[in-house]
């Protein structure tokens, strides 16, 4: 099972809002990952998580919140987000050691 | 800088006209090199991991190479259904979950 699964697929959120993203796998993966992908651009790192902690925090502003609850689960909280926030929101995971990740279908975010 | 280059940005085959993509690197210290297709709107979907040097992986029409500068993702006899975007992605020894991805190529198959 190569399956990381991402909920919800779509979100339109206004700019007062606060949201959250869930992100799950069980493929015993200690590396979860969030990018953020605009259209006709590679994906762009956000956060990583490393054995539940955060090990990577790639200078994201403060409306975006990672959680990690447990080695399955990760989620992206969302509050006072800008029109220009919109885009599709990836989870990943991969084996702590760096070894392939596999992404999820993604959240298709749009902030009004 | 690390830099990630692929070409060209966007193809365009007949079914059936075998064609390669180019992935050109320039960082320090490559520890893997990644072949992903991603389709619109959905996320990435993992093909290839190459490690070193004269590596060649193999998946159906799909084939992949890689030398100290660059890989190659050859299609071989392509179906519409390989129309997607490629992306190519660089991993380093050092800071290695973080990826570098090159911009990658937008490939469409006609029947």
């Amino acid at each position: 099972d190569t399956e990381v699964t991402q909920t919800p697929k779509h979100l339109v959120m206004g700019m007062t809002n606060k949201k959250s993203l869930k992100c799950e796998q069980h493929m015993g993966h200690r590396a979860m990952y969030w990018y953020k992908q605009k259209a006709k651009k590679p994906p762009e790192l956000m956060f990583v998580y490393s054995y539940e902690k955060l090990s990577i925090n790639e200078s994201v502003p403060s409306r975006f919140s990672p959680e990690c609850p447990n080695s399955s689960l990760l989620n992206l909280h969302l509050h006072a987000l800008q029109p220009e926030d919109s885009a599709l929101y990836l989870c990943a995971s991969s084996q702590a050691g760096g070894t392939e990740a596999f992404f999820g279908q993604g959240t298709r975010l749009t902030v009004v | 800088e690390d830099q990630v280059t692929q070409s060209p940005e966007a193809l365009r085959l007949q079914e059936g006209e075998s064609s390669s993509l180019n992935c050109s690197y320039t960082v320090s210290g490559l520890r893997g090199l990644f072949w992903y297709r991603q389709d619109p709107g959905k996320g990435p979907e993992f093909l290839f991991t190459l490690y070193s040097a004269g590596e060649e992986k193999e998946k159906e029409r799909l084939k992949a190479t890689l030398t100290k500068k660059e890989s190659f993702l050859h299609i071989t006899a392509p179906k519409p259904e390989d129309s997607a975007t490629y992306l190519c992605a660089v991993q380093k020894n050092t800071g290695f979950q973080k990826l570098v991805f090159g911009t990658g190529t937008r490939l469409l198959v006609s029947p």
